[in-house]
């Protein structure tokens, strides 16, 4: 299947740094990507849908001047969290969107990253 | 809106027994269904999925899902677990001309020796 890494796997910063997650595609092209959160025990939640080319759509109830995000190319996306605070600290999750085929023959998946865990002091 | 029901919170299942994980969906026309493995500390990997076609589909790990449409379900089946198999397992949907996800809370597998 495809593969999709993220960059760092783990980060410890002190309150009010910011600190930026890389995510890329390996071998193939994601127009869109996307960015989760998940707490402890708990599933994914989806924080922003990042496209190429274009500005990312937030869910409701995240900040998108906290959570920068930039998707530069069709194979890396990146998540910075500006002026990071302890509540911040959490696993951050990316997946990419592969559509194979085409018309109604189209499927499509989303490959995840490894994840990050950041820790903010 | 779609929706997705993972109704056990914990499985704990004796190594070599069989698994069961269930899977509920609700979505008014035939969805994408997938299911996903995350070990601790880990990103998602991508056990099986289901589009159209045969309804029942293999996955990898030995892992195989079965989708029912008269029960709205897609419940993912091993015949013999093994230790490494412990971990969470979450369902998701996608339909309803979004490309985004919906998923179940996730099932934690317990597996004891």
């Amino acid at each position: 299947g495809a593969v999709v890494s993220q960059h760092p796997s783990w980060v410890i910063c002190k309150s009010g740094t910011s600190v930026k997650i890389e995510c890329r595609s390996l071998d193939f092209q994601a127009t869109t990507m996307f960015w989760y959160r998940q707490f402890p025990k708990q599933s994914l939640m989806l924080m922003a849908t990042s496209n190429e080319g274009s500005k990312a759509t937030y869910e409701q109830g995240v900040e998108k001047d906290k959570f920068l995000i930039n998707h530069a190319s069709l194979t890396l996306s990146t998540l910075t969290v500006t002026s990071a605070h302890p509540e911040d600290s959490s696993f951050y999750i990316c997946s990419a969107r592969e559509v194979g085929g085409t018309g109604s023959s189209a499927v499509e998946t989303q490959y995840f990253g490894p994840g990050t865990r950041l820790l903010v002091l | 809106a779609q929706s997705v029901t993972q109704p056990d919170i914990h499985i704990t299942v004796s190594e070599g027994a069989s698994l069961e994980l269930r899977c509920n969906y609700s979505y008014g026309a035939t969805p994408y269904l997938f299911w996903y493995v995350q070990s601790p500390g880990q990103g998602l990997q991508l056990l099986l999925k289901y589009f159209s076609g045969d309804t029942l589909v293999q996955g990898i790990k030995g892992f195989e899902a079965e989708f029912k449409r008269s029960q709205s379900s897609f419940n993912l089946r091993k015949p013999s677990v093994h230790w490494s198999d412990a971990a969470e397992y979450f369902c998701a949907v996608v339909g309803g001309g979004s490309y985004i996800p919906t998923f179940g809370r996730g099932t934690s597998l317990i597996v004891h020796p």
